[in-house]
């Protein structure tokens, strides 16, 4: 299976700073077949990216995600306070999906 | 506006069976796929299963192949997960979750999750 290595583990920054968060991948994902999550605390997932690039419904354009083959990056391009979660990138073009460990965004 | 409930979790004993259940509404569920995703206490996201959306073709972990059926009523709009021989580190919140697409598809919705505890 497909592992995924998310850096760093935790990311403490102050509000309207700019986060950047990397995911990398032990094979090439065909397709871009890559997808960003937040999850706030007590909250199930909620979906930010996918096909790598593509916001979801109703994400805010500060959120963007780039990169292909086996490097992907979420940017937030300035933190609000609800931005304070824990990002998780998943692969889904082969089987099993899976996920990477997480990224913790903090408040510095 | 799309909802999806879980239930079904408990507490079981190491080797035990649970069936989870996920009741969808605010959508046509029959349009989509569906997945299972846990959460361990303080862990991360791990992928479990996933099924199209007629149910013909399902998907496992590794981790649960073998242990774990997925499974879908359309009829009631439902989805299910038979978990048998159960161990310790099957312990998570269990999330349903509607794919954006193929079974493979990332997850554009989610439910709170239900809580399956393995321990003797």
């Amino acid at each position: 299976e497909i592992v995924l290595t998310q850096s760093p583990g935790t990311l403490s920054l102050s509000p309207g700073e700019r986060a950047t968060l990397s995911c990398r991948a032990s094979q090439r994902l065909s397709s871009g077949y890559l997808a960003w999550y937040q999850q706030r605390p007590g909250q199930a997932p909620r979906l930010l990216i996918y096909g790598a690039s593509n916001r979801a419904t109703g994400i805010p354009d500060r959120f963007s995600g780039s990169g292909s083959g086996t490097d992907f990056t979420l940017t937030i391009s300035r933190l609000e306070p609800e931005d304070f979660a824990v990002y998780s990138c998943q692969q889904y073009g082969y089987s099993p999906n899976t996920f990477g460990q997480g990224t913790k965004v903090e408040i510095k | 506006e799309v909802q999806l409930v879980e239930s079904g979790g408990g507490v079981v004993r190491p080797g035990g069976s649970l069936r989870l259940s996920c009741a969808a509404s605010g959508f046509t569920f029959n349009n989509y796929a569906m997945s299972w995703v846990r959460q361990a206490p303080g862990k991360g996201l791990e992928w479990v299963s996933g099924i199209n959306w007629g149910g013909g073709t399902t998907v496992y972990a590794d981790s649960v192949k073998g242990r774990f059926t997925i499974s879908r009523d359309n009829a009631k709009n439902s989805l299910y997960l038979q978990m048998n021989s159960l161990r310790a580190e099957d312990t998570a919140l269990y999330h349903c979750a509607r794919n954006d697409g193929a079974v493979a598809g990332p997850s554009d919705y989610w439910g709170q999750g239900t809580l399956v505890t393995v321990s003797s």
